[in-house]
């Protein structure tokens, strides 16, 4: 089956500026999640979708953050304005169900560079 | 909340020794524990999961891991490494009741050195 898709892979931006990542999940999964992965530390959780509805964003910065998944299929995750802390991996996940036993599998994810 | 410790940041060995790669997580009710790969650029990819049963899981790459629940832990091992096992490992937990969301250790970097 089809991985994860997620793209841009990479992503150079100044600060102030807007960005978006889309990602598309694995046919059928329902749960949807995007990460925020700092160098040197594991991902953060920033949003979860159960098919086209939000789970989860309570760690997602939401003054300059937003993210959505309209059809229940793919996602967008926004940046707007950029911060130099964004820095980071975005990483998109899907899972089959939504009771946490499946697992997730992952996307390449984006890297975030902001200058 | 739950939370996830892995006690190594880096972990460098020789090859065809054995590994054991340490987690400890904290939660005051059930979970599940999984351990993911992740080889540069590359996103994470899952190892191995416990769930229930069997305190001693298998995964691919001829890793395991065992669960203890009286120690909070589930460490990962193998008893001999490739090169190709160099990557970084993160440790993740899911309350069972928690809608799916995992919280992940900051990760141990492996490196197998000939």
């Amino acid at each position: 089956e089809a991985g994860v898709a997620q793209s841009p892979r990479y992503k150079i931006i100044e600060k102030r500026q807007s960005v978006a990542f889309w990602c598309n999940p694995i046919s059928g999964h329902a749960t949807l999640y995007w990460y925020q992965q700092i160098l040197g530390q594991g991902p953060k959780l920033l949003i979860q979708f159960q098919n086209n509805g939000v789970v989860d964003d309570s760690q997602l910065p939401k003054d300059r953050f937003s993210a959505e998944r309209l059809k229940g299929v793919d996602s967008t995750l926004k940046i707007q304005p950029a911060k130099l802390e964004d820095s980071a991996v975005y990483l998109c996940a899907s899972s089959l169900g939504v009771a946490g036993n499946y697992g997730y599998t992952f996307g390449s994810g984006t890297r975030l560079t902001v200058v | 909340a739950q939370s996830v410790t892995q006690l190594d940041s880096q972990v460098p060995v020789f090859e065809e020794a054995p590994v054991e790669l340490r987690c400890n997580y904290s939660s005051s009710v059930s979970v599940y524990l999984f351990w993911y790969v992740q080889y540069p650029n590359q996103g994470l990819q899952l190892l191995l999961k416990y769930l229930s049963g069997s305190t001693l899981v298998k995964g691919i790459n001829g890793f395991e891991a065992e669960f203890n629940k009286s120690q909070t832990s589930f460490h990962l091992r193998k008893p001999s490494v490739h090169i190709s096992d160099t990557a970084e490992y993160f440790c993740a937990v899911t309350h069972n009741t928690n809608a799916g969301k995992s919280t992940f250790g900051d990760g141990t970097t492996l490196t197998v050195k000939p």
